[in-house]
């Protein structure tokens, strides 16, 4: 069975707070997803990363970053949290372009 | 026309009951569709892909209509246990998904 897991089920940051959302995946995959969750807007892509060091923005980049250093790990960043990133967080990896993707337990983020 | 489209509902239904949910996409050249199910604050799981042919898992059946763009899904035998949301995802180009929003199923007793 593929495991995606997030360091996190829930977090409460404050406003300004630099903030790390870590995931790994153990299947090996090479595609690694971002997204955020909000009620009656649906999943949003953020970023993606096809290969360890590479990523590509998706449709919601601002205020965030990513971080691929290994190929089982793809870290999020909040450079300075905001109300408005208040959010369920998911993580997603695949191991092919297009393909179906695997889902972490999101991470439920709080910015006061 | 938005690029995955489907009726939030929520669809009622009673147990046993069959339901059909559908979903349209915008995007022609999408090269494969998949229905996942998200229960109540829990991450989207894959429930089946779907083919051009059509393809059937147990009491699931996913239908694909490439000239309509149009994907449906058709839940036999309704058990409690399938009350969630049900997404429809179409590959949008390269690597990326696109999600639609989710139909809502609730089974009574």
């Amino acid at each position: 069975d593929v495991k995606v897991t997030q360091s996190s089920r829930y977090l409460v940051k404050r406003t300004g707070e630099k903030v790390f959302l870590e995931c790994v995946q153990d299947m090996d995959h090479e595609n690694m997803f971002w997204y955020r969750q909000d009620p009656g807007l649906g999943l949003r892509l953020i970023y993606f990363s096809y290969d360890v060091k590479m990523k590509e923005k998706g449709d919601i980049p601002e205020g965030y970053s990513v971080s691929r250093e290994k190929k089982e790990r793809f870290s999020l960043i909040l450079e300075s949290a905001s109300t408005n990133q208040t959010s369920m967080y998911l993580c997603a990896s695949s191991p092919d372009a297009g393909g179906s993707q695997y889902f972490g337990p999101g991470t439920r983020l709080t910015v006061l | 026309r938005k690029e995955v489209e489907q009726d939030p509902g929520p669809f009622n239904v009673p147990e046993g009951a069959t339901v059909a949910f559908n979903c349209t996409y915008s995007n022609s050249a999408s090269q494969s569709f998949f229905w996942y199910r998200q229960d109540c604050r829990k991450e989207p799981k894959l429930l089946m892909s779907v083919y051009s042919s059509g393809n059937e898992d147990g009491r699931f059946t996913a239908q694909l209509n490439r000239a309509s763009q149009y994907i449906s899904l058709l839940i036999r035998d309704s058990k409690l246990s399938d009350s969630a949301t049900y997404l429809c995802v179409v590959h949008r180009s390269g690597y990326a998904l696109n999600f639609g929003k989710g139909t809502s199923l609730l089974v009574t007793p």
